[in-house]
């Protein structure tokens, strides 16, 4: 079956600006993770969603960083003025309940690039 | 902030000869996993430890955790060029999130 999709691969946008990054979580899966990475560096935590709802959001580094789930699937992170320090690969995963242990399963990840 | 730290930062070795990563952590964890990533995306699960648990397999994986010394090792025994990857460890305490470490860097050469 199809895994964890996230679009777009690869984003470069200037700094100030606003991006959107897309996650398409396994189909049937109710928990949905967002993690960092840097380069070098082992993926951080951001934000897990248990169905619609941000069930832990305190990995978000400040008020620039929002991220949404509408409708329980898809998820969009939201980074309004980008700053040169945001670049970094953006991580999803899915998991089928949330709970501890159950396996998250990760995306490709979208590299994004703040000039 | 980063829980684990594994130890080698980077590895190299020959096919056929095993691997040992280590890696530890400061708080106190539900369950240990181990994750593999290749060309920095793409981290795929291999195995997960629990806490109450000390040794685990999985195909040519050996997973322990020793939770008094709050560390784990991964071996990966008769190593092929394709195990050249990062491995990460990643705990779980009282929440869902997963907490990795830097990573090892393990090469593997044919």
């Amino acid at each position: 079956g199809a895994g964890v999709s996230q679009t777009p691969s690869n984003k470069v946008t200037e700094k100030g600006k606003y991006v959107e990054l897309r996650c398409d979580p396994i189909s049937g899966h109710t928990a949905l993770y967002w993690y960092r990475q840097s380069l070098g560096q082992g993926p951080e935590f951001l934000i897990y969603f248990q169905g619609t709802g941000a069930a832990d959001d305190s990995g978000l580094p400040n008020d620039r960083f929002f991220a949404v789930r509408p409708e329980g699937s898809v998820s969009t992170l939201k980074i309004q003025r980008t700053e040169r320090g945001d670049s970094a690969v953006y991580l999803c995963a899915s998991s089928l309940d949330g709970y501890l242990t159950d396996t998250q399963y990760f995306g490709p990840g979208t590299r994004l690039t703040v000039l | 902030s980063q829980q684990g730290e594994e130890d080698p930062q980077a590895l190299s070795i020959q096919e056929g000869e095993n691997a040992t990563m280590n890696c530890s952590y400061k708080t106190s964890i539900n369950n240990l996993q181990w994750y593999r990533q290749n060309s920095g995306r793409g981290l795929v699960h291999l195995i997960l430890i629990r806490s109450n648990e000390r040794e685990k397999h999985s195909g040519r994986l050996r997973v322990t955790l020793d939770t008094s010394k709050k560390s784990s090792s991964l071996l990966i025994t008769a190593s092929r060029a394709a195990d050249t990857a990062s491995y990460f460890c990643a705990t779980q305490g009282g929440s869902e999130k997963l907490v990795f470490g830097k990573g090892t860097k393990l090469t593997v050469n044919p």
